[in-house]
């Protein structure tokens, strides 16, 4: 089975700081997602990856970052933390090359992240 | 753009009942669709997934989920449903090309009453 780790379940930052959520996939999956979930909005894309150290901007990638410079990590970076980046993020990924892929994602199971 | 419309909230069915969740999708050509299955403070599961042929697909734990492309829906059903199917069950769309890119509709919340 995938197995997508996110190294965090909860998290607790101060607005301001640096924030750092981390995701490994272990079957060598092309293809990296990082979601957030909001009550009511379903989830939205931030960024994604089709390799490694590229990166593409997904519906909301205002306030965040992310970086690929291995193929099983994904880092998200949330740069300045705000309150309104309290949330649940999901990192994923999916197998296939060349950003034709119809595979399915496969989902970390969150990280709830709290901004005061 | 694609776009996914899961028209129905919340939604509250008896324990042995038979459940349908109502999906439409708004694409101009044949989409890649899903269904994810989301258990309290866990990811997303995978329920089922068309990508062509049969318009009727089988999923894991009993679902099945019907693509009509006339109607723009893609349902998703189940005989009978158990206490342990109480979750948020979402929709998603994919598109050729998209880049294995999905859109989410905005998810339904199933309580199950025993």
């Amino acid at each position: 089975d995938v197995k997508v780790t996110q190294s965090s379940r909860y998290l607790v930052k101060r607005t301001g700081e640096k924030v750092f959520l981390e995701c490994v996939q272990d079957m060598d999956h092309e293809n990296m997602f990082w979601y957030r979930q909001d009550p009511g909005l379903g989830l939205r894309l931030i960024y994604f990856s089709y390799d490694v150290k590229m990166k593409e901007k997904g519906d909301i990638p205002e306030g965040y970052s992310v970086s690929r410079e291995k193929k099983e990590r994904f880092s998200l970076i949330l740069e300045s933390a705000s309150t309104n980046q309290t949330s649940m993020y999901l990192c994923a990924s999916s197998s296939g090359t060349g950003g034709w892929s119809n595979q399915p994602q496969h989902f970390g199971d969150g990280t709830r992240l709290s901004i005061l | 753009a694609q776009s996914v419309t899961q028209p129905d909230i919340h939604i509250t069915v008896s324990e042995g009942a038979s459940l349908e969740l109502r999906c439409n999708y708004s694409y101009g050509a044949t989409p890649y669709l899903f269904w994810y299955v989301q258990s309290p403070g866990q990811g997303l599961q995978l329920l089922l997934k068309y990508f062509s042929g049969d318009t009727l697909v089988q999923g894991i734990k009993g679902f099945e989920a019907e693509f009509k492309r006339s109607q723009s829906s893609f349902n998703l059903r189940k005989p009978s449903v158990h206490w342990s199917d109480a979750a948020e069950y979402f929709c998603a769309v994919g598109v050729t090309g998209g880049g294995n890119k999905l859109t989410f509709g905005t998810g339904t919340q199933l309580k199950v009453e025993l």
